[in-house]
């Protein structure tokens, strides 16, 4: 079955810096990739999404690379401010349409 | 439109004890789950929902049963609870298969 690796598992990056955080997945067939968001005490919500079709996609400071051929995903922060402080998950769909979680990545934001 | 509600917020068990979480949903999802979530790691699926009347078992069902009571509302059952069953539950909602997933508040479970 799918399985889905995530690093690194602590990212401390400078206040305006970038972060960029890595999973990779087992299956080939997996063609759907969501990264959610969840601070401390909280639910877990979807920041961006992207689908086996495309390469790349944007949003705003936010952007998530897809590389089939090396079944690896990437999340990118740019100019990082105090509220992104969070844990973040990616997640990978797999042959039964469910999702498979990375273990997270807890990312500080240093002023 | 309160999205996706889960009762109870907080609950303390002891070993044995048996008790019930209701999660509940007005968004008209085809597609409930529930996860838990232990300190540093990810979400583990215990059982989905795939559609009204239809249950099936996640990653982690053991100790667990499931009721998808009507569209709205998906339950989870703790027969007699262990203290390896001490975690964070979140009950989901998702629309189609690339829909996004939309959490409850989650219910912080202790079993001592």
């Amino acid at each position: 079955g799918e399985n889905v690796e995530q690093h690194p598992s602590t990212l401390s990056v400078q206040e305006g810096d970038s972060a960029v955080i890595k999973c990779t997945y087992s299956d080939s067939a997996s063609n759907y990739f969501p990264w959610y968001k969840q601070e401390l005490g909280k639910r877990p919500q979807l920041i961006i999404d992207i689908r086996s079709n495309v390469g790349e996609k944007k949003d705003q400071r936010i952007a998530v690379t897809l590389n089939k051929t090396a079944k690896h995903f990437s999340l990118h922060i740019t100019e990082t401010q105090p509220e992104d402080s969070a844990v973040y998950f990616c997640a990978a769909r797999d042959s039964n349409y469910q999702l498979i979680w990375g273990a997270g990545t807890k990312l500080i934001i240093k002023p | 439109n309160a999205g996706v509600t889960q009762t109870p917020k907080f609950q303390v068990l002891k070993t044995g004890q048996s008790m019930t979480l209701q999660c509940a949903q007005d968004m008209n999802h085809n597609s409930m789950y529930w996860y838990r979530q232990d300190p540093g790691m990810g979400l583990r699926l215990i059982y989905y929902s795939a559609s009204e009347g239809t249950t099936d078992k996640g990653e982690v069902p053991n100790g667990y049963n499931v009721s998808r009571l009507n569209k709205r509302e998906f339950s989870l059952r703790l027969e007699s609870a262990a203290p390896s069953q001490t975690s964070v539950y979140f009950c989901a909602g998702q629309g189609s298969s690339y829909n996004e997933q939309f959490f409850g508040p989650g219910t912080r479970l202790t079993v001592l």
